[in-house]
């Protein structure tokens, strides 16, 4: 299940269960968004990204939702593996300028 | 290929030294990127770079932080006269120059640098 408490939200799932990430965004003229992961001790790694002008994109695995009425943007992680425990991190950014980071969620996937 | 690269990955220094951390870009890029990140926090914007030019260093605290992306050689982010609350892990990412309205901007992150203030 999902708990918010002085810590990362946290999300725990079962090896091979489908994992739904959310993240509420700020600024609605925000017109470009990205996921990080980011393992301990251990820099972001992109994941992947979509633009205001789709509201899905696929990858491998991943699939990026991004719903402007409500500013919410989800990641979902097919068949979910111990190895993408991580912190998930989604930024967005407005035009030119730099990436707003949100809080990150904590994803534990036990076997 | 190497990535982007950082270091030291970890420095302590006492209150009232100063901190040099370094970032070498990807190879071919041109732009660099740094970032602040405090225990189970998302990564704050500090300063943008091209060689020998800051783009924005909107994020950067007015007082005893600069940075340098020289023509040769890696980028810097100096902190002068570090203080406690100056302890966090510090990321960099690079870019190659893409062009307005570029995307996978900060695609390429480096492993950052933990520094550690007693």
């Amino acid at each position: 299940g999902e708990s918010v408490g002085l810590h990362l939200p946290t999300l725990s799932v079962q090896e091979g269960d489908n994992s739904i990430i959310n993240c509420a965004y700020s600024n609605s003229a925000s017109d470009y968004f990205i996921w990080y992961k980011q393992e301990s001790g251990k820099g972001p790694q992109f994941i992947i990204d979509i633009r205001s002008n789709m509201d899905k994109r696929q990858g491998q695995r991943v699939t990026v939702l991004l719903n402007k009425t409500v500013k919410h943007l989800s990641l979902q992680i097919a068949a979910t593996q111990p190895g993408d425990s991580a912190v998930y991190f989604c930024a967005e950014r407005e035009g030119y300028s730099t990436l707003t980071f949100g809080k990150g969620t904590m994803l534990l996937v036990s076997p | 290929n190497a990535g982007v690269m950082q270091n030291p990955r970890h420095l302590v220094r006492r209150r009232g030294q100063e901190a040099r951390l370094r970032c070498s870009p990807m190879k071919g890029h041109s732009h660099v990127y740094w970032y602040r990140q405090l225990p189970e926090e998302g990564l704050k914007f500090m300063v943008y770079l091209q060689k020998e030019n800051i783009i924005d260093e909107s994020g950067m605290p007015k007082e005893r932080f600069s940075a340098e992306f020289p023509k040769e050689g890696p980028s810097i982010l100096r902190i002068q006269q570090v203080v406690r609350g100056d302890s966090a892990a510090y990321f960099c990412a690079s870019s190659p120059y893409l062009g307005e309205g570029a995307v996978n901007t900060e695609a390429f992150f480096g492993q950052g640098t933990r520094l550690t203030v007693v």
